[in-house]
């Protein structure tokens, strides 16, 4: 079962705007991570943010977590052509499974 | 560069046939994971390994096998294949599991004709 899912599915947005996705999840969690996959490559990983941090900062990257409404953002702040990949939340499984279960993603287009 | 290492990088075989992935994952991380992911979907969770116990079990088809071995690669065994597992098969690893960001692999991508 899905724990993650991403909202908008997909976003395009002209070169310089900034980039909002979102992360809904469905129970409690240690951390939530933000992960980026370029077309047809392995995912790498952005930033993990803990159950008990609210912000948390990377470069252009900026990521919250609302552990009330089970949710987290992701904002790319003047996005760039290179930034055209899909993004995916990942939470741990808190059952005690050591798994970590990923959202279906958001696909973003940057257009230059 | 991950550090993740996958092989082969493309597989093309046909139904009914077995095939094996591998993986070495990045120095000194002890946890390997497997993922699958088909065309335009998310990933699905396979399986994971923590110094190589089995530590988790997704949905992974009874066709598919496991294991890590001693030095902690890890290999993917897929038998009896049916063309609806053509996809891309990640491999990722990290330092423990819990808290530690996933490194990935580039995947091997399994076409089945």
């Amino acid at each position: 079962s899905q724990q993650g899912e991403e909202d908008p599915q997909a976003l395009s947005i002209q070169e310089g705007e900034n980039a909002t996705m979102n992360c809904s999840y469905k129970t409690s969690i240690n951390n939530l991570q933000w992960y980026r996959q370029n077309s047809g490559r392995g995912l790498v990983h952005l930033i993990l943010i803990r159950s008990n941090e609210r912000e948390k900062h990377s470069g252009r990257l900026r990521v919250t977590l609302d552990t009330s409404k089970k949710s987290s953002s992701l904002l790319i702040t003047a996005s760039r052509a290179a930034d055209t990949a899909s993004y995916f939340c990942a939470t741990y499984d808190p059952s005690g499974t050591y798994k970590y279960i990923f959202g279906t993603g958001t696909r973003l287009k940057v257009l230059a | 560069d991950s550090g993740v290492t996958q092989t082969p990088k493309h597989l093309i075989t046909a139904t009914g046939q077995r095939v094996t992935l591998r993986c070495s994952p990045r120095s000194g991380d002890l946890s390997v994971y497997w993922y699958q992911q088909s065309l335009d979907q998310g990933l699905q969770f396979l399986i994971q390994y923590y110094n190589g116990e089995e530590r988790a079990k997704g949905n992974i088809l009874e066709r598919f096998s496991a294991q890590q071995f001693p030095d902690l690669h890890s290999e993917l065994n897929l038998s009896s294949l049916e063309l609806g597992d053509s996809a891309l098969y990640f491999c990722a690893s990290s330092l423990t599991g819990l808290n530690s960001p996933l490194h990935f692999g580039n995947g091997t991508r399994l076409t089945v004709t």
